[in-house]
């Protein structure tokens, strides 16, 4: 059963700032926090990640509050290109097997 | 970065018949690595764990018999459809698994389109 709940879909424009939460109600102390995107007929590509507060790489922000509870990915100025299923995911790092368990994800579509 | 390569991108093949589908890392070795099987519009399932020098591990309701894994070398993970029908008929993806050894977060294959008619 997948660990995080989030929006099934979201619309945007060109040029706006997309953020998108993930619910992590059950997060274990372990867990990382990882987003990924996949492209129709690809497979996943990573996007970021992180444990708590902010994280920020060339493509996108991860903001996560103390609690962890939730995290939320934001995209700056996304482009038509940016149209793609985004996953959140708990990673447990130093598990016997750190296996990612996909859930619904989120379908971002950018309109023009 | 690490790179998960995977072949073939897309095949066809007549129900009944056997299809393998091979999962290499190009720059590291792999002990572990993933399955997953994704329908359209619907998000990755896991299938199984491969693991390097043991017997793969299942997740609950895939049938081990009819997707056999092999794991034989710390780059190659290899799944065999055995007596393809077409209800499995499915992207079929495979991954890395990320360590905190080395601070890299999992790989994934460019997928694999299996069309069983």
């Amino acid at each position: 059963l997948a660990k995080t709940t989030q929006p099934i879909s979201m619309d945007s424009y060109e040029g706006q700032e997309v953020n998108i939460t993930c619910s992590h109600n059950n997060i274990a102390t372990n867990d990382y926090i990882t987003w990924y995107q996949q492209f129709p007929s690809q497979g996943p590509r990573f996007i970021i990640q992180g444990y708590k507060t902010k994280v920020t790489n060339e493509v996108a922000s991860l903001f996560i509050p103390a609690d962890r509870k939730s995290s939320t990915l934001s995209l700056p100025r996304v482009s038509l290109s940016d149209t793609a299923v985004y996953y959140c995911l708990e990673y447990p790092w130093g598990g016997a097997t750190n296996k990612l368990i996909f859930g619904t994800g989120t379908l971002l579509a950018v309109q023009p | 970065g690490a790179v998960v390569s995977q072949h073939p991108s897309r095949v066809i093949c007549k129900s009944g018949t056997s299809v393998k589908i091979e999962c290499r890392s190009l720059d590291f070795q792999a002990t572990t690595m993933f399955w997953y099987r994704q329908f359209p519009k619907q998000s990755l399932m896991l299938m199984a764990t491969s693991n390097e020098g043991s017997k793969a591990t299942y997740e609950q309701g895939v049938e081990k018999d009819k997707f056999l894994i092999n794991h034989a070398s710390l780059t190659l993970s290899t799944l065999t459809v055995t007596s393809a029908h077409p209800e499995d008929s499915s992207f079929y993806i495979c991954s890395s698994a990320g360590t905190e050894e080395m601070n890299t977060e999992a790989f994934f294959g460019q997928g694999t389109r299996l069309t069983v008619v």
